[in-house]
């Protein structure tokens, strides 16, 4: 069986402050990364998607992708209290009982105002 | 374009009855999967029906089924309902089964009593 883990938390910071959210995933194989953002009652929200080692940026979000120690990272600038939600960490995978993307179990983030 | 689309947003069923879930995937994908999703155990995978068969199965009992129309609109039904059965619910749809990225429907809340 395939994994995916994180750190469940709650990760809290204080509004402003860099959040650090990290993925360790079992399969050398993975080609395809992403993190989903949900908020408490709803459904997950894809907000990054990560294919080559090192970083991507999008806005506020920097996506961070080390194949080689199969590690995944999601580094969130600037935290506001909207950015309180818990994030999943979602893993490309060839099909079979686990589906075509394995997701970790979620980080809960807090950011405290 | 419009996103993934799902109802009932909410269901109160009996033990022993059953249910039928609808999603509606964004235009032109073709792959729909289904997730169910408990505080405990996370999201886990149900089954993927891309072109209107079924390509991937979780490891979840014959009551839960589904099946896919040729416009691509997906139907789970769990029969026999069990306490354990309450869950939200999850579609998530692709475009096609080389793209990994998936994008998930509002959910169906199911409440067995």
């Amino acid at each position: 069986q395939k994994e995916v883990e994180q750190n469940s938390g709650p990760l809290s910071v204080p509004e402003g402050a860099i959040a650090s959210l990290n993925c360790t995933y079992s399969d050398r194989v993975s080609q395809s990364f992403f993190w989903y953002r949900q908020y408490s009652g709803k459904s997950p929200e894809l907000i990054m998607s990560i294919y080559s080692n090192g970083d991507k940026e999008d806005g506020r979000f920097t996506a961070q992708l080390n194949k080689a120690s199969q590690y995944v990272s999601l580094l969130i600038r600037d935290s506001q209290p909207s950015d309180s939600a818990t994030y999943l960490c979602a893993v490309e995978n060839y099909g079979g009982s686990q589906g075509n993307l394995i997701f970790g179990k979620g980080t809960k983030l807090s950011v405290k105002p | 374009k419009a996103g993934v689309t799902q109802t009932p947003r909410y269901l109160i069923k009996t033990r022993g009855q059953q249910v039928t879930l609808s999603c509606s995937p964004i235009s032109g994908h073709r792959s729909v999967s289904w997730y169910q999703q408990t505080p405990g155990q996370g999201l886990q995978f149900l089954f993927e029906y891309f072109s209107e068969t079924q390509r991937n199965k979780g490891n979840f009992p014959g009551r839960f089924s589904g099946r896919q129309f040729s416009n691509s609109r997906s139907e789970m039904n769990v029969s026999t309902l069990e306490l354990g059965d309450s869950a939200l619910y999850l579609c998530a749809s692709r475009p096609g089964q080389a793209t990994y990225e998936q994008y998930f429907g509002p959910g169906t809340r199911l409440t067995v009593t």
